[in-house]
């Protein structure tokens, strides 16, 4: 199995600040990659698929890079609606896997 | 608008059988591969299976091969889990998930809000 490490776990970070969450592959899985968002009680939302494309209606403050095993997510300037667990995912073969998360808080 | 409405889920005793049901809308239904995901409150998010548009294709993760059946109704744009054999480690929110494409090597493109399934004696 592809196992997927998170960091940080956790940040907090001011309004307006640019923050950037890494997710790294047990072995190379090429742009197979997804990005989640997950607000308190809320079912996940996807922002990001194939390492870098967002979906429609994502905010393009929101943005991928990566490929082969480190990938990373990075929010150009940080907003209060953007305090979410956010999760990466492996599609490159079975079992579809998930990272640990990274919550995100205003400071 | 793309909506996914989980139900059936509730209290089972280990060892005893739940089964899950997902509508979908807004969506061509039968274009797109569907997945069951779960999350423990407070904690991450485990895919559990997916199938393939034709439903030739399903896939399981290895904590529910063998106790856990994916299904699909296509004309009825219905994804089912039946669930046998529980334990209290599937005690989990459940969420039908759309897939990305045809098949469920894929990613999750829409979550509906889940269904709580709770394994207790």
């Amino acid at each position: 199995d592809i196992q997927m490490t998170q960091s940080p776990s956790s940040l907090s970070a001011s309004v307006g600040d640019r923050v950037t969450i890494t997710c790294r592959a047990s072995q190379g899985i090429s742009s197979y990659l997804a990005w989640f968002q997950q607000k308190p009680g809320k079912a996940p939302k996807s922002l990001i698929y194939g390492t870098s494309r967002l979906q429609t209606g994502v905010p393009t403050r929101f943005s991928g890079s990566g490929s082969g095993t480190d990938f990373t997510l990075t929010i150009s300037s940080l907003q209060p609606e953007d305090v979410a667990t956010y999760y990466c995912q492996q599609y490159n073969s079975f079992p579809l896997t998930f990272g640990g998360g990274t919550k995100v808080e205003i400071k | 608008e793309v909506q996914l409405v989980e139900s059936g889920g509730g209290l089972a005793q280990p060892g005893k059988s739940l089964r899950l049901s997902c509508v979908a809308s807004g969506f061509t239904y039968d274009d797109f591969a569907m997945h069951w995901v779960r999350q423990v409150p407070g904690k991450g998010l485990e895919w559990v299976s997916g199938i393939s548009w034709h439903s030739k294709d399903i896939a399981y993760a290895d904590s529910v091969k063998g106790r856990f059946t994916i299904s699909r109704d296509n004309p009825n744009n219905s994804l089912y889990l039946q669930m046998n054999n529980l334990r209290p480690e599937d005690t989990a929110l459940y969420f039908c998930s759309k897939g990305g494409g045809w098949l469920p090597l894929f990613y999750f493109h829409f979550f509906g809000q889940g269904v709580q399934v709770t394994v207790s004696s």
